[in-house]
């Protein structure tokens, strides 16, 4: 079956402007996960959708950040104003949300900011 | 912030030997799960072990849980050039129900043929 789809891939994008990035979770997954990672780093946390819990957020670095779920299926995660900090790749994955669920990862987005 | 922790940084074997890494974290688990990552893009998920399993196998693959000690190991054995990739660690938290996954920084493992 269809895994989880990012888009777009790649995006460069000057500093100062928005940005936006699309996650489509695999069908009937009930949680979805958004990670940053920098260039030969580990996974960083930044938001966590929950079913029809309210969202983690704890993990979202400043206020520039933020995510939605729409329908319980496809997320946007959007950065404005971006800056130099913010290249990295961001990965998305979904799982059924139980605590022995493996993550399904997306092959991420990997966003440079000029 | 960082949850588990993965010993060493980067690991360079012969195609052939077993490949060991090693995972330290700080809370009480609910199970700790180990993924893989090539190139820098999505991670697969490996094997997940139970806060009460001790010892778990899925192929190749070997993990072993110590929750007095809150470290977890990854072998691999037999190791070929394929499996280069980086290798990452991740817990999910006892209690609640919040199971968002903490994942620690990788091993780098590097195959040589």
């Amino acid at each position: 079956g269809a895994g989880v789809s990012q888009s777009p891939s790649n995006k460069v994008t000057e500093k100062g402007k928005d940005v936006e990035l699309r996650c489509d979770p695999i069908s009937g997954h009930t949680a979805l996960y958004w990670y940053r990672q920098s260039l030969g780093q580990g996974l960083e946390f930044l938001i966590y959708f929950q079913g029809n819990s309210a969202p983690d957020k704890s993990g979202l670095p400043s206020d520039r950040f933020s995510a939605e779920r729409t329908g319980g299926s496809v997320s946007t995660l959007t950065i404005q104003r971006t800056q130099q900090e913010d290249s990295a790749v961001y990965l998305c994955a979904s799982s059924q949300d139980r605590a022995n669920s493996p993550l399904h990862f997306g092959n991420g987005t990997r966003l440079t900011v000029t | 912030s960082q949850q588990g922790e993965e010993d060493p940084q980067a690991l360079s074997i012969q195609e052939g030997e077993n490949a060991t890494m090693n995972c330290s974290y700080k809370t009480s688990i609910n199970n700790l799960q180990w993924y893989r990552q090539n190139s820098g893009r999505g991670l697969v998920h490996l094997i997940l072990i139970r806060s009460n399993e001790r010892e778990k196998h899925s192929g190749r693959l070997r993990v072993t849980l110590d929750t007095s000690k809150k470290s977890s190991s990854l072998l691999i054995t037999a190791s070929r050039a394929a499996d280069t990739a980086s290798y990452f660690c991740a817990t999910v938290n006892r209690g609640g129900s919040n199971y968002k996954l903490t994942f620690g920084k990788g091993t780098l493992l590097t195959v040589n043929p």
